[in-house]
């Protein structure tokens, strides 16, 4: 079956430090690779996505690409503010849309100032 | 405009009790999604609705946990005979495409149920 796995929270930086998040999966096919973020006291929101192999997501600074040759679609990002403090999941998808989508546990981010 | 909305926020029940979560989707959006997340967990699939066909309902964990959207707009999850551990935050997602393409699922603020 599908499953995705991302690294252990609670993750805390510093304001302005690089940001990685490791994710990898297991996929039957070729799935679609999504982050989504939960700030405090609001709904799940998608941050960015990957349809294909090689493909680069990004938005508000933080990016990932789609890597089939090591299954990884792991999060970066250049300098953290302390307002990237949030819940992050990595999730796939890979019925087109029918199974709905499989999501890791989540890595709470904490940014210090 | 609005986006997905979801009642009540908050159920508390006691154990045997019945209960009914309301999600009211994106208007005009095909597809519809329940999920179950525990605390501390991803969410996880339960059901998938397009329009008012439920197509996939493989992630219900027992036949006490029902779902219906009978005119393809709003959806009800209705969890008979509450246990504890259908203690969770129950989400519910709308996309405005159908099967086979990409697209984005746009979420509900959730409802935390806690069973005593």
């Amino acid at each position: 079956g599908n499953s995705v796995t991302q690294m252990e929270g609670p993750v805390t930086l510093s304001e302005e430090a690089f940001l990685t998040i490791n994710c990898t999966y297991t996929a039957t096919g070729y799935p679609s690779l999504f982050w989504y973020v939960q700030y405090p006291g609001e709904g799940l929101q998608l941050l960015l996505k990957a349809t294909k192999a090689d493909d680069k997501g990004s938005n508000k600074g933080f990016e990932a690409t789609y890597r089939k040759e090591t299954t990884s679609f792991h999060l970066e990002k250049g300098s953290v503010q302390v307002s990237d403090s949030a819940v992050y999941f990595c999730a796939l998808d890979s019925g087109g849309g029918a199974d709905g989508l499989t999501f890791g546990k989540g890595t709470h981010l904490i940014i210090q100032p | 405009g609005a986006g997905v909305s979801q009642s009540p926020r908050y159920k508390v029940a006691k154990r045997g009790q019945d209960v009914a979560l309301r999600c009211d989707p994106i208007s005009g959006h095909v597809s519809l999604f329940w999920y179950q997340q525990a605390l501390g967990q991803g969410p996880e699939f339960l059901t998938y609705f397009q329009n008012e066909a439920q197509l996939d309902k493989s992630g219900l964990p027992s036949d006490r946990f029902f779902a219906e959207r009978p005119e393809g707009s709003v959806s009800t999850l209705k969890i008979q005979r509450t246990q504890q551990e259908d203690s969770a935050v129950y989400l519910c997602a709308s996309s405005s495409e159908g099967t086979l393409l990409v697209y984005e699922q746009y979420f509900g603020p959730g409802t935390r149920l806690t069973v005593t």
